[in-house]
């Protein structure tokens, strides 16, 4: 089982419709949860960080966390083309330091 | 100004040769890394540095080192290049362990 998991999509949302991105992880002490937004030949950007269960809205997107359920997932309202990318889930452990990745989900938003 | 720099953007090398990429960072953050993406885009931490000490060594080959001057630079030296080297390297930096990363824009490395 991979430490961190992600659909790797394409996952195809009309402009304008919410998309709803998921990620799965396998360590339960795992403390900080992140979504980063990665263009093609680009490098990884933060989008958002959460730290405790429930959500956490900031403009189009939320991020939601259930630590029981070892699930962190990220919506994005009013989807836009340039919304289109690949989406990254990172987790880390408060031992150490174990920023580990999913492999990423690619969203494609259809005008 | 850029917050994590890394150059250069792209190498293209021979295998059996040794390089290096740098890695700066003015962010005043404590903790510093190497990222390694293949081609199916799997991001895989390399190393980690934290005040200048090495805090996480994955199980990647001995060829590669990562040696940091400072706690602003991180560099990677990778010795007797080999085909499956090729991918994209990041650099990468947080205030802490465990808070967000800032990534650099990545070296392209191909080896021919």
């Amino acid at each position: 089982q991979k430490e961190v998991e992600q659909n790797s999509g394409p996952l195809s949302v009309p402009e304008g419709a919410i998309a709803s991105l998921n990620c799965t992880y396998s360590d339960r002490v795992s403390q900080s949860f992140f979504w980063y937004r990665q263009y093609s030949g680009k490098s990884p950007e933060l989008i958002m960080s959460i730290y405790s269960n429930g959500d956490k809205e900031d403009g189009r997107f939320t991020a939601q966390l259930n630590k029981a359920s070892q699930y962190v997932s990220l919506l994005i309202r009013d989807s836009q083309p340039s919304d289109s990318a690949t989406y990254l889930c990172a987790v880390s452990r408060n031992a150490g330091n174990m920023l580990t990745f999913g492999g990423g989900t690619r969203l494609m938003v259809k005008p | 100004d850029t917050a994590v720099s890394q150059t250069p953007k792209y190498l293209v090398t021979q295998m059996g040769n040794d390089k290096s990429i740098k890695c700066e960072q003015n962010l005043g953050h404590d903790t510093m890394y190497w990222y390694k993406q293949d081609s199916k885009k799997f991001l895989k931490i390399m190393f980690s540095y934290n005040n200048k000490e090495l805090i996480i060594n994955e199980t990647v080959p001995n060829r590669f080192s990562p040696k940091s001057p400072d706690k602003a630079h991180l560099n990677l030296h990778i010795n007797s290049l080999e085909l499956g080297d090729s991918a994209v390297y990041f650099c990468a930096s947080s205030l802490r362990v465990n808070t967000e990363a800032f990534f650099g824009q990545g070296t392209r490395l191909t080896v021919v």
